[in-house]
């Protein structure tokens, strides 16, 4: 049972580049977010999803897109990467939704954008 | 949407004495109230949490209390160990997401 699990890594881009980060969980869970993380800043939601074939905006949306064909799978797209995406991008998966269980993150996603 | 405030943003103590952090939030609908324990280079974790119809929970030295009036609750660390050190967030949901406080980074020194 590998839970949430994130690819890549790690990554570097350069300005205006374009890259996909993939999320998968086999936990089954409905809900899926991405968070972006930053020195001082917390954990800040980008978007999230409440099942196959739905996707929402979260706090810090601009910039990236995402989508959920599977219930399994959320992607986060950068259509253009710009510096101010340097972060740690963490996916998170939970059963009913943040709101009453446990949300499960995978282990991080650093990207530098040069 | 749901702001959560963290307090303090650092904190040290010595081995043995007790920790406390505390949040507050604005949104009254509201009422789930994770605590995530951040290694570093590691991933969030869940160390406790509290729903809205709940006073205080204990989980051996960890303790949460929430008080729902003043919209606020508290994480309290007692007997801490070096192995404490960490960043510890709270969090809080209406519903259909988790809304992070910035993080306080513990540093329990031997």
């Amino acid at each position: 049972n590998a839970g949430v699990t994130q690819t890549p890594k790690f990554r570097v881009l350069k300005t205006g580049q374009s890259m996909t980060l993939l999320c998968a969980q086999d936990m089954n869970h409905e809900y899926m977010y991405w968070y972006r993380q930053d020195p001082g800043m917390g954990l800040r939601l980008i978007h999230y999803s409440v099942g196959e074939g739905t996707t929402a905006k979260g706090e810090v949306p601009d910039g990236y897109n995402v989508s959920r064909l599977k219930k399994q799978n959320f992607l986060l797209g950068l259509e253009s990467a710009a510096p101010s995406q340097t972060s740690v991008y963490f996916c998170a998966s939970s059963y009913h939704g943040q709101g009453n269980t446990e949300a499960f993150f995978g282990q991080g996603t650093r990207l530098t954008v040069v | 949407g749901e702001n959560v405030e963290q307090h303090p943003s650092t904190l040290s103590v010595q081995e043995g004495d007790s920790a406390v952090i505390k949040c507050t939030y604005s949104d009254s609908a509201s009422n789930y109230f994770p605590w995530y324990k951040q290694e570093l280079g590691k991933r969030p974790q869940l160390i406790i949490d509290i729903r809205s119809n709940v006073g205080e929970k204990k989980d051996q030295r960890i303790a949460v209390t929430l008080n729902k009036t003043a919209k606020h609750f508290s994480l309290h660390i007692t007997e801490t160990q070096p192995e404490d050190s960490a960043v510890y967030f709270c969090a809080a949901s209406p519903g259909y997401a988790l809304n992070f406080g910035k993080g306080t980074s513990l540093l329990v020194t031997p």
